[in-house]
């Protein structure tokens, strides 16, 4: 159980472009999705917590309009790069909170590799 | 702000090795502590966790003690297996969903 899933794992882009990533929870309905980034031999950076059915709450330096978060239902957050630019490149992570679960709980997606050409 | 701070890796080890993965914070209060591990091309999955001063989280024979006087919260085990070759993260979060994490450590288990 507590499964979360990540469409695409990569995904390669030209630079200007947008890219959408689905993170779903599976098996569970998660109020509070996370998403992080995270760089090589660096940790997991928070990037915005996303509620269903209300905007996103970024973290600071976290520029909202090139990052769209999108919780449209218990089971789906999105994430849009706008735009994107050869810096953007990263590792994506969503994690989901289960609403019967612990309030620190979390389970994490696999991650996508964003990679702006 | 609070951080968390682990050793850098790769830890290389042989099987059956005694394994020490260092970890300390630095938060107000009383944050809890977890240990996250990652296996290759999959999430983050929660290994341990402690919620309180002195205790002592353990899974898969996996242990780690929160200690308050020393801000550490070491992962061990006393015998490793090739299949616990992950990368791990030390995390810490106040009572709310914010989890900080540390850089990671990547173990190696050769046979």
């Amino acid at each position: 159980g507590a499964v979360v899933s990540q469409h695409p794992s990569r995904v390669i882009c030209k630079s200007g472009t947008s890219v959408k990533i689905e993170c779903r929870s599976l098996d569970f309905q998660a109020t509070t999705m996370f998403w992080y980034r995270q760089f090589p031999k660096q940790s997991l950076m928070l990037m915005a917590t996303s509620n269903e059915g209300s905007k996103a709450t970024y973290e600071q330096g976290v520029e909202k309009d090139k990052f769209l978060i999108n919780h449209a239902s218990l089971t789906l957050s999105t994430l849009t790069v706008t735009s994107a630019h050869p810096e953007d490149s990263s590792f994506y992570i969503c994690s989901a909170r289960d609403r019967m679960a612990g309030r620190n709980e979390q389970y994490f997606g696999p991650g996508t590799r964003l990679t702006v050409t | 702000g609070d951080s968390v701070t682990q050793m850098e890796g790769p830890v290389t080890l042989s099987e059956e090795a005694f394994l020490t993965i260092n970890c300390t914070y630095t938060a107000t209060g009383y944050p809890s502590l977890f240990w996250y591990v990652q296996y290759p091309g999959e999430g983050l999955q929660l290994l341990l966790k402690a919620t309180k001063a002195d205790d002592k989280g353990s899974n898969k024979g996996f242990e780690a003690t929160y200690r308050k006087e020393t801000t550490s919260f070491h992962l061990e085990k006393g015998s490793v297996q090739v299949s616990d070759s992950a990368v791990y993260f030390c995390a810490l979060a106040h009572n709310t969903d914010k989890l900080i994490f540390g850089t990671g450590t990547r173990l190696q288990v050769f046979p």
